[in-house]
């Protein structure tokens, strides 16, 4: 039972170019998440997605799309990386979207863009 | 809009007792979270609050007062282990996770 897992776990990217983020779990979860994480603030919403084949934005969604084409996989594009995107970024997942809604971490990606 | 404090940075010694606290302000309130975070590592659950009052967990307690938008997370007989930061997150109206910018606790011997 591996959890939530991430990959890559570092990437270094030249600003234009673009990469994709796979998060997977094996937990059965109908929630997932995207979170970037920066010195000094919070985890900051990307994007999440409420089921297989849906996704939504959230707090931070600009210059980042998603995809859930399977219940386990949670996909994070960066079409055209920016410096502003260096970053570290978690997956999440969780089996409720109600007020109980423990979430499961990856172990995150680092994420830096020159 | 939306707000989470809690200090940037504690310092206590191995053996000793630590309050980190916790304040909200937010679009409705559907409970509390504490998580720990180890430098490098992803964010792991601590404790849950949605009701007033002391949950106990071991070594952990966390308090909740929905009146005062108030939380802190108790930790005793600290171990150089718990050298981590402390992220509080709350549940609101719309049940998304609104998160703290964590505390970074440093434990010395």
């Amino acid at each position: 039972n591996a959890g939530v897992t991430q990959t890559p776990k570092f990437r270094v990217l030249k600003t234009g170019q673009s990469m994709t983020l796979l998060c997977a779990q094996d937990m059965n979860h109908e929630y997932m998440y995207w979170y970037r994480q920066d010195p000094g603030m919070g985890l900051r919403l990307i994007h999440y997605s409420v089921g297989e084949g849906t996704t939504a934005k959230g707090e931070v969604p600009d210059g980042y799309n998603v995809s859930r084409l399977k219940k386990q996989n949670f996909l994070l594009g960066l079409e055209s990386a920016a410096p502003s995107q260096t970053s570290v970024y978690f997956c999440a997942s969780s089996s409720s979207d109600r007020s109980y809604n423990e979430q499961f971490f990856g172990p995150g990606t680092r994420l830096t863009v020159l | 809009g939306q707000n989470i404090d809690q200090p940037t940075e504690m310092t206590a010694t191995e053996g000793a007792i630590v309050q980190i606290n916790c304040t909200y302000q937010t679009s409705g309130f559907n409970g509390l979270f504490w998580y720990q975070q180890h430098a490098g590592e992803a964010p792991t659950f601590l404790s849950y609050n949605v009701l007033d009052g002391l949950e106990e967990k071991g070594r952990f307690s966390s308090f909740l007062s929905r009146s005062k938008g108030y939380s802190y997370l108790l930790l005793k007989e600290l171990q150089m282990k718990d050298s981590a930061s402390y992220l509080c997150a709350v549940t609101d109206s719309n049940y998304q996770l609104i998160w703290g910018a964590g505390t970074k606790l440093i434990i010395k011997p």
